[in-house]
């Protein structure tokens, strides 16, 4: 069954650092997602993209936040200068299209900030 | 942009007993509502959804209804099993954004 896979699994990273968290989406799907869930709240949604562009994005997603599809696969989301409250679990999704396609997920990549 | 309500936030029931989660939604243009387990340490794994044209549908031992005259939407669990313990996460979605309630804490009790 295909599924959505992200990597890495678990990333420490000091204040101030940059961090790159990476997916690889269904490989036949066209909106792709991020979302963040802190420890024991809600799933939050970050940002969509479609077709090579960012679709919506939500107030966490500021300036220190980007995505990119480098090379038709891979979709990543970077933060520029994590901050504690960046810690949390990140997770991408994507789905077909359409108005009710099902959104799969990956297992997360958990950020901790120190 | 789309707000959407769920409660309880915990909810405990005895082995074989039945679990109902319930939701609301705010934005009338939401047309797709899954809801997903969530397992400790793993992403949100879907496990039932409806779409706007259809009031109830049934897998086997879970249930989802959707009133949208009043924009609210439930899960049902019958025959509960420990198994069923986890967080569960309804969601709408509208415009291509899925948004997710704050989670039911499930604990199943054998």
């Amino acid at each position: 069954e295909p599924e959505v896979t992200q990597t890495p699994s678990h990333q420490v990273t000091q204040m101030g650092q940059e961090v790159i968290l990476r997916c690889v989406p269904i490989s036949n799907h066209l909106y792709f997602y991020w979302y963040r869930q802190i420890l024991g709240q809600k799933v939050e949604f970050l940002v969509s993209f479609y077709n090579n562009e960012i679709s919506e994005k939500s107030e966490i997603f500021d300036d220190q936040f980007s995505v990119e599809r480098p090379d038709g696969s891979n979709f990543t989301l970077k933060i520029r200068s994590t901050k504690l409250e960046d810690s949390a679990m990140y997770f991408c999704a994507s789905r077909l299209a359409g108005a009710t396609g099902e959104l799969f997920f990956g297992e997360g990549s958990r950020l901790t900030v120190l | 942009g789309e707000n959407v309500e769920q409660h309880p936030s915990t909810l405990s029931v005895q082995e074989g007993d039945s679990a109902v989660i319930k939701c609301t939604y705010s934005d009338s243009a939401s047309n797709y509502f899954p809801w997903y387990k969530q397992e400790l340490g793993k992403g949100p794994q879907l496990i039932i959804d409806i779409r706007s044209n259809v009031g109830e549908k049934k897998d086997q031992r879970i249930a989802v209804t959707l009133n949208k005259t009043a924009k609210h939407f439930s899960l049902h669990i019958t025959e509960t099993q420990p198994e069923d313990s986890a967080v569960y996460f309804c969601a709408a979605l509208s415009y291509q954004k899925v948004t997710f309630g704050i989670g039911t804490k499930l604990q199943v009790i054998p």
